[in-house]
């Protein structure tokens, strides 16, 4: 089945303790991408990747990172989390980094306490 | 305000009856799409419409885009209670070379037995 799978699915942390949330796609495609989902303030993008090893910013990238060392894989990583991180986290996936739908992983729930 | 702005921000209806949502942006676009969230999940792509097209069609669904007042309409017929869900539209911008999504905040609609 064509999906895009993150793990973990829920996750309670505490202040600065380092972090990785998952993401594979099973699609092959070129493009992935990060975002956060906040009441009141809708979906906003994170990073990026257009393919391997090409990663950029998007519109809330402090406090993460990423990287992209194969086609399937984009890992976002914490390295010293805060509660201001406490959210709801989707990775997406699209075959192309033009003009395609976006296929959305079932999202993680992260608290930091 | 944000570059997709929905209205109404929350929608309830008889199953049956038609709903429709709107989306207003403010810049340029290459393509406008509307997803589908159930209740803390993974958004569902439902349809993207092109700058040069004004309609679109796809089973129940009908989508309108209007680039003169930058525009677009989510009409769902004859709806169901599988449709109560969050539905947004999100704006595909042309950004250093790929594309970028801009989500809007989101239509909550309830469909009522």
């Amino acid at each position: 089945e064509a999906q895009v799978t993150q793990n973990p699915r829920y996750l309670i942390t505490v202040t600065g303790k380092k972090l990785t949330v998952t993401c594979s796609q099973n699609m092959n495609h070129e493009y992935m991408s990060w975002y956060r989902q906040d009441p009141g303030l809708g979906l906003r993008q994170i990073y990026y990747s257009m393919n391997v090893e090409v990663t950029d910013k998007g519109d809330v990238p402090e406090g993460y990172k990423v990287s992209r060392k194969e086609k399937r894989n984009f890992p976002l990583i914490l390295e010293s989390p805060s509660p201001n991180q406490t959210s709801l986290y989707f990775c997406a996936s699209s075959p192309w980094f033009r003009a395609y739908e976006q296929y959305f992983g079932p999202g993680t729930r992260l608290t930091v306490t | 305000s944000q570059q997709g702005e929905e209205d109404p921000q929350a929608l309830s209806i008889q199953e049956g009856e038609n709903a429709t949502m709107n989306c207003s942006y403010k810049t340029s676009i290459n393509n406008l799409q509307w997803y589908r969230q159930n209740s803390g999940r993974g958004l569902v792509h439902l349809i993207l419409i092109r700058s040069n097209e004004r309609e679109k069609h796809s089973g129940r669904l009908r989508v309108t885009l209007d680039t003169s007042k930058k525009s677009s309409s989510l009409l769902i017929t004859a709806s169901r209670a599988a449709d109560t869900a969050s539905y947004f539209c999100a704006t595909g911008l042309e950004f250093q070379g790929a594309q970028k999504l801009v989500f809007g905040q989101g239509t909550r609609l309830t469909i009522n037995p």
